[in-house]
Order: structure tokens, then sequence, then C-alpha cells
């Protein structure tokens, strides 16, 4: 299975700050088809998953710009501009690429 | 409203089997692939499997392919997952998902005697 690894595990962030997270992969994610089907996530308390970026740069609907993603190959990274409170959760990098989908041990975003 | 909503989650003693159910509204159900997923309460993240939009052909994680099955019935916007000899390790949040795009609520399991 693919393995990601998210870093860094926790982040304190200062409102209007800005954060990074870090994914990498133990194998490229690049599809046959020459998509990349690496996905950006963010668990806020008590609620599922909400899908904020997808193949690697694309804003999901209603994800403000605040939000961007880039990368390739084994090394992505998620950026967060002036971090707001309704940002505070837990950020989860996901692979579809390869079978099975695997996820990233996650980012616990928290206020400094 | 566009929505997914799991059920039949609940305590399950181990070696029992728990049939959760997941009923898609506000899109053509039977368009789209679906997929399971489980948050631990460690909150780690694993993939079930998914299946294809007319139930032809499922796919599953190798770790879990013996004792889970998904099915879905197209007629009643429903899909399922069939948990049979649960263990204390299958205790987590269940979570159905239209293409990761679109997430039930999640469904609550504990295996436990």
């Amino acid at each position: 299975d693919v393995v990601l690894t998210q870093t860094p595990v926790s982040l304190l962030i200062s409102l209007g700050g800005q954060a990074s997270i870090s994914c990498r992969s133990s194998q490229s994610l690049v599809h046959s088809n020459g998509n990349t089907y690496l996905h950006w996530y963010l668990q806020k308390p008590g609620q599922s998953p909400q899908l904020l970026i997808y193949q690697v740069s694309n804003r999901f609907s209603g994800i403000p710009d605040r939000f961007s993603g880039s990368g390739s190959g084994t090394d992505f990274t998620l950026k967060i501009s002036r971090v707001e409170p309704e940002d505070l959760g837990v950020y989860y990098c996901l692979q579809r690429t390869h079978n099975p989908w695997t996820f990233g041990g996650g980012t616990k975003l928290e206020l400094k | 409203e566009v929505q997914l909503v799991e059920s039949g989650g609940g305590l399950v003693q181990p070696g029992a089997s728990l049939k959760l159910s997941c009923v898609a509204s506000g899109f053509t159900f039977s368009d789209y692939w679906m997929s399971w997923v489980r948050q631990t309460p460690g909150k780690t993240m694993e993939w079930i499997g998914d299946i294809k939009y007319d139930g032809s052909y499922t796919n599953y994680a190798p770790s879990l392919k013996n004792r889970f099955t998904i099915s879905r019935d197209n007629a009643k916007s429903t899909l399922y997952l069939q948990m049979s000899n649960v263990r204390s390790e299958d205790t987590a949040t269940y979570y159905c998902t239209r293409d990761g795009t679109l997430w039930g609520q999640g469904a609550s399991v504990t295996v436990s005697s």
C-alpha cells in the first residue's frame, strides 16, 4: 500500500497567519492516465471530512482562495493563508491513484 | 438537498455481523461509484472499498476483503456495508462517500462484549 506521511502532526498558528502542511508519498502518485489523484480534506470537530483541494491544486466548490495546493510526484503541500477560526481542525491528504486509497495521518491545526 | 445518511451502527459483540446502510438523496445515485471509509477512535482514516455505479464491480482493501461486503440498491438509492465476524479493531465511525466529494455524517460502530 502507498504510505502518506504528513508533517507536522500539529500546527499552532495565530489568526491571520499562514500554515503549511506537507504530504509525502512512498511512491509516485502520477496515474497511468497522467493525472495525480492527491486530495486534501479538513475535518472540523464533530464533522465529516470536507474536500478542500482535489488533484493536487484544484479548489473544490466554495473553498476560498486562502487554500492552495501544490506539488508533484511524491511531494505535496497544502498552504492556508490568513488563517481564520473556521479553518481549525484536522487536515488529511488522500491518494486515490493506487488501490487501496490511503490517507495521511492527519495534521491538527490549532490556534496559538 | 444533496446528502448521504448512514444508519445501522451501534454496539455489537465480537464475532457478530452488522449491516450498515447509506441512503442518498438529491442526486442520481445510480450515476456514481460509492465508497465506504472508516475512522478509528484514534482518528486514523481507512478506506474499506467501493462499488461501481451499477453494482457490477467491487473493490476492497485487502485486509478487509474477506469479512466486509459492499452492495447497493439503486432503486432505493441505498448503499450497504455488510460486516461479518467483527473484531474490536473494527470499532470506528463508518462513512459512506460519493467520489470523496460528498460524505455522510457517519455511523458509529462499537465492538465489545
